[in-house]
């Protein structure tokens, strides 16, 4: 049982530069989330989607897009990196209770 | 708006003592409530959940929680600390029952001390 898989473990963009980050889950959850995760911050809600062709802003949506074309994937669009975007990114599923989370893509923006 | 308040972004306990973290909710209504654990470079772990029922709950390592509507609580604790729990541990609350957001405090760093 695979969980929730996020790809790739770590990337370095130059500004500007654009990239997705993927994220599959095989718990058949209909709730999604990515979040970001800064020093001292917490967790912050990027977008979510509550099932495959739904989704919606998180508290810190700019500069970022998603899609859910599936119930297995959703993946999160960087158009134009920033270096305000170097963060660690955690992709999440959740059924009716507790979300399980993924093992996070290390971003850094330069 | 809705929000989850942990007190104290780092504890330092000594290797057997008692391990207090707290967590503090915004809502009147319960909410289901979760602690993470996170160690270095890894991902969210579940700790335990409150969900409905006994408010005292138990979860893995020896830790526990109770649910405190009273108060809007929902402390973690462990009586005995273990070098091996050091770590960061998130709060974290989801409004709305099954059909709600996810909601993380910003975490208190878990120091142990031989």
């Amino acid at each position: 049982n695979a969980g929730v898989t996020q790809t790739p473990k770590f990337r370095i963009l130059k500004i500007g530069q654009s990239m997705t980050l993927q994220c599959a889950q095989d718990m058949n959850h209909n709730y999604m989330y990515w979040y970001r995760q800064d020093p001292g911050m917490g967790l912050k809600l990027i977008y979510y989607s509550v099932g495959a062709g739904i989704t919606d802003k998180g508290e810190v949506p700019n500069g970022y897009n998603v899609s859910r074309s599936t119930t297995e994937d959703f993946p999160l669009r960087l158009e134009l990196a920033a270096p305000s975007q170097t963060s660690v990114y955690f992709c999440a599923s959740s059924g009716q209770e507790q979300a399980f989370f993924g093992q996070g893509t290390r971003l850094t923006v330069v | 708006a809705q929000s989850v308040t942990q007190l104290g972004s780092h504890v330092s306990v000594s290797e057997g003592a008692l391990v207090l973290l707290r967590c503090n909710y915004s809502s009147s209504v319960p909410p289901y409530l979760f602690w993470y654990v996170q160690y270095p470079n890894q991902g969210l772990q579940l700790l335990l959940k409150y969900t409905t029922g006994a408010t005292l709950v138990k979860g893995i390592n020896g830790f526990e929680a109770e649910f405190k509507k009273s108060e809007t609580s929902f402390h973690l604790t462990k009586p005995s600390a273990h070098m091996s729990d050091a770590a960061e541990y998130f709060c974290a609350v989801r409004y709305g029952g099954s059909q709600g957001n996810l909601i993380f405090g910003k975490g208190t760093k878990l120091s142990v001390k031989p």
